[in-house]
C-alpha cells in the first residue's frame, strides 16, 4: 500500500488565488512528521512546511499552510495568493519512527503534483 | 556557499562502466543519505548513514554502495552502470537533534545518464 498518496499529477491556478495540494498518508505510527517540498524546474528541492502528528496547531510558514487533519490522514497544502514563481512540482513526504522507537529520519515521498500558475 | 554539495553535476557514462558520485556538506550533520528521482515515481532512498559507522541500505540499494569517508562527506557509486540507473540523484542531510522537525536538506542534485 502507498505510504504517500498525492492523487493530483496536475494542478492549474491562477496568479494571486489559493491553492490546495492533496496528500493522505498511512501509518500506524501515533507519532511521525510530515513534510512539504517544492521542486522548480531547475531540480533542486526545497523544504516548505512541516507538521509534527502532536501538533495541535495546523503549520503556518508565510503563504503557506498545512491543513492538518490526523482523523483522515490528510495533510494538503495550502499555497494562498499564487505567484509566478511557484510553479513547481510539489511533494509531500512522511518520516515515521521504527517499532524500536527510535526516529530514523527516513522519508517516504509521494509522486509529486506539478503546479501551474497562469497570470 | 551551498550547505549541500553534489559533484558532478550532470553525468553520462556507458553501460558497465563504474562512476561516483559525490556528497560534501558544511551543515555539520551527522545523518546523510541519497535518493535517486525517476518521473512518476517521486524519490526513493537508496542509502542512509547515521554517523562514519552506521551505514544502511533503503529500499532501492541494489546496485549501488556507498563510502562514509567523514562526517561531512557520503559517496555513491554505481559499480557497473546500466540503462535503468539512469536519474537524477539526491544527497540530503538531517540532524537528529532538532527533535521531532529533524528537515532533510538536499543538495542540488546529479543527472545521470547512463548510455
Amino acid at each position: 500500500a502507498q505510504k504517500i498518496t498525492q492523487t493530483q499529477p496536475g494542478m492549474f491556478v491562477q496568479e494571486k488565488e489559493a491553492v490546495t495540494l492533496d496528500c493522505t498518508y498511512d501509518t500506524s505510527d501515533q507519532s511521525y512528521g510530515l513534510f512539504w517540498y517544492k521542486q522548480p524546474s531547475s531540480g533542486e528541492m526545497i523544504f516548505l512546511i512541516y507538521q509534527g502528528s502532536y501538533d495541535e496547531q495546523n503549520a503556518t510558514e508565510g503563504r503557506y499552510s498545512l491543513n492538518f487533519q490526523k482523523a483522515r490522514k490528510s495533510a494538503n497544502l495550502v499555497i494562498s495568493a499564487s505567484q509566478l514563481g511557484d510553479s513547481a512540482m510539489y511533494f509531500c513526504a512522511m518520516r515515521e519512527r521504527t517499532a524500536g522507537g527510535t526516529s530514523y529520519g527516513k522519508l517516504t515521498f509521494g509522486q509529486g503534483t506539478i503546479l501551474t500558475v497562469h497570470p | 556557499d551551498a550547505d549541500v554539495t553534489q559533484t558532478p553535476r550532470n553525468r553520462i557514462t556507458k553501460t558497465g562502466k563504474r562512476i561516483m558520485l559525490e556528497c560534501s556538506q558544511t551543515k555539520g550533520h551527522d545523518r546523510m543519505y541519497w535518493y535517486r528521482q525517476d518521473p512518476g515515481l517521486g524519490l526513493r532512498l537508496i542509502y542512509y548513514s547515521f554517523d562514519v559507522k552506521d551505514i544502511n541500505k533503503g529500499e532501492i540499494s541494489d546496485g549501488y554502495s556507498v563510502s562514509r569517508q567523514a562526517q561531512a562527506k557520503f559517496s555513491l557509486s554505481l559499480e557497473s552502470a546500466i540503462p535503468n540507473q539512469t536519474a537524477l540523484y539526491f544527497c540530503a542531510t538531517s540532524d537528529p537533534g532538532t527533535g521531532g522537525l529533524e528537515t532533510q536538506y538536499f543538495g542540488p542534485g546529479t543527472r545521470l545518464l547512463v548510455l
